[in-house]
C-alpha cells in the first residue's frame, strides 16, 4: 500500500512556463512534507519543504501548495528553466515516525 | 566540510557473495537511514538507526540483510549471499533530529550495486 503516490511518472514543459508536479498522500497522521530533487548518478537534495498547519510555502521559484482535505500537494516551479530537468520526489513525514515515506518520483524536462 | 559519504560508489558482486555498503553520516549527525531504489522505481526505505540501535528496520527484507550504526565509524549495511534482485542503487542519508518541523535529509550519492 502506497502512501505517497506520484500518478505523473514524466513531465516537459517549455523553458519560461510554469511546471506543476502533484503528489498524492493518503495517511492522515502526516504532518510534513518535502520535495527534494535528483539529479543522475546523484543523492537527492532537499528543496522546499511545508508545514501541515499552512496551505503554501514559497522560495523563489518555487512555490509547495497544500490542500489536506484533499490529502494533494503539488510544487509549482516558476519561470521553469533547464536546469530544472531533474527527477522530483515528494517525502512526507510524521513526528512519530522518524522516517521519511517516498513517492516514485517525476522526471520533469524543461525543453530550451 | 563533508556532506554525507558513501562507499563504494559502484560495487559488482557475483551471485552469493557478500555486499558491505558504507555510509558516514554529516558532522553532528546522529540519525541515519538506507534507501534503496531498484531501476524505474522509487526510493524505499529499509532501516533507520541511532547510533548502536535500530530504530526502524520496517522495510528491510528479513533474510540476508542487516545494518549498524557503531559508535565508533560508519554505518554499514550488509548483504549476504547478493542474488540478480538485489541490484540497485542504495543510498543513505543523515538528520539531525527527526521528528522535528524542519527536518529534513540529506542523502550520499548511493552506492549502485549491481549482481552478476
Amino acid at each position: 500500500d502506497q502512501q505517497v503516490k506520484q500518478n505523473s511518472p514524466s513531465l516537459s514543459v517549455q523553458e519560461g512556463r510554469i511546471s506543476i508536479l502533484n503528489c498524492d498522500y493518503t495517511n492522515s497522521m502526516f504532518d510534513y512534507f518535502l520535495w527534494y530533487k535528483k539529479y543522475p548518478a546523484e543523492g537527492p537534495t532537499f528543496l522546499i519543504s511545508i508545514s501541515s498547519i499552512k496551505d503554501k510555502n514559497e522560495d523563489g521559484r518555487f512555490t509547495v501548495f497544500l490542500n489536506k482535505s484533499a490529502k494533494h500537494l503539488s510544487l509549482h516551479i516558476v519561470p521553469s528553466q533547464p536546469g530544472d530537468s531533474a527527477v522530483y520526489f515528494c517525502a512526507a513525514n510524521s513526528a512519530n515516525a522518524g522516517k521519511s515515506t517516498f513517492g516514485d518520483g517525476t522526471t520533469l524536462t524543461v525543453k530550451p | 566540510n563533508a556532506g554525507v559519504m558513501q562507499n563504494p560508489r559502484h560495487l559488482v558482486r557475483r551471485r552469493g557473495q557478500e555486499a558491505r555498503l558504507r555510509c558516514s553520516p554529516m558532522k553532528g549527525h546522529s540519525h541515519v537511514y538506507w534507501y534503496r531504489q531498484l531501476p524505474e522505481e522509487g526510493l524505499k526505505f529499509m532501516v533507520y538507526l541511532q547510533k548502536e540501535n535500530i530504530i526502524d528496520e520496517s522495510g528491510m527484507p528479513k533474510e540476508r540483510f542487516s545494518a549498524e550504526f557503531p559508535k565508533e565509524g560508519p554505518s554499514i549495511l550488509r548483504i549476504q549471499q547478493v542474488v540478480r534482485g538485489d541490484s540497485a542503487a542504495y543510498f543513505c542519508a543523515s538528520s539531525l533530529s527527526p521528528g522535528t518541523e524542519n527536518e529534513k535529509l540529506f542523502f550520499g550519492s548511493g552506492t549502485q550495486l549491481s549482481v552478476l
